[in-house]
């Protein structure tokens, strides 16, 4: 059964606090991971793709990088309007085109 | 980026009523959208595979005469939530996967169904 394990649970950073949140995976087959952001009360919003180990993707302060058992969001100095929670998702040779969700790590940045 | 809508973003229904949501793509074809469920503080389930012009694929345990499923169009997609019990009251978010794209899934804002 294909898992999905996102850690920590929670983290709460300093404004300009770099870390890294980290989401493991045990699949049959991927098929690409992706990295989500959702705000309190609304729909997740799509940050990034990848798709093979070695692959990195950049978006302002956030970088993903991937290897052949998990991956990491890595955020470079933090602010406030970073605060959310920050999914991982996988999707795999048997899951056709569906997603398997990871329970995400909920981000509080404080300034 | 892609842009995806849901109708209502809010309702309030009284047990035992029916409530229908919208799931819309606004700037690309989807032939394939998804909904899910979220609860509280949870990550999200899949619900169901909504595929156009087809019948959707409903994951275990999902009842499929209680959420109905209609995907009529290449850009919408409904989710029916049937004689609603307070236990249905959830979050519900749909999401569309742009045919043009590599798989890539664009979520729509959600819906908060509180069934009283």
């Amino acid at each position: 059964e294909d898992q999905v394990t996102q850690s920590p649970e929670a983290l709460r950073l300093q404004e300009g606090e770099s870390s890294s949140l980290n989401c493991s995976y045990t699949v049959s087959g991927l098929r690409g991971l992706f990295w989500y952001r959702q705000d309190p009360g609304k729909g997740p919003e799509f940050l990034f793709t990848l798709y093979s180990a070695g692959e990195e993707k950049e978006k302002e302060r956030l970088k993903a990088t991937l290897t052949k058992k998990e991956s990491f969001l890595h955020i470079t100095a933090p602010k406030p309007e970073d605060s959310a929670t920050y999914l991982c998702a996988v999707r795999t040779l048997s899951g056709y085109s569906t997603l398997t969700f990871g329970k995400g790590t909920m981000l509080l940045v404080s300034p | 980026g892609a842009v995806v809508s849901q109708h209502p973003s809010r309702v309030i229904c009284k047990s035992g009523t029916s409530v229908k949501i919208e799931c819309r793509s606004l700037d690309f074809q989807a032939t394939t959208m998804f909904w899910y469920r979220q609860f509280p503080k949870k990550s999200l389930m899949l619900m169901a595979t909504s595929n156009e012009g087809s019948k959707a694929t409903y994951e275990q345990g999902v009842e499929k005469d209680k959420f109905l499923i209609n995907h009529a169009s290449l850009t919408l997609s409904t989710l029916t939530v049937t004689s609603a019990h307070p236990e249905d009251s959830s979050f519900y978010i749909c999401s569309a996967r742009d045919r043009g794209l590599s798989y890539e899934q664009y979520f729509g804002p959600g819906t908060r169904l509180t069934v009283t």
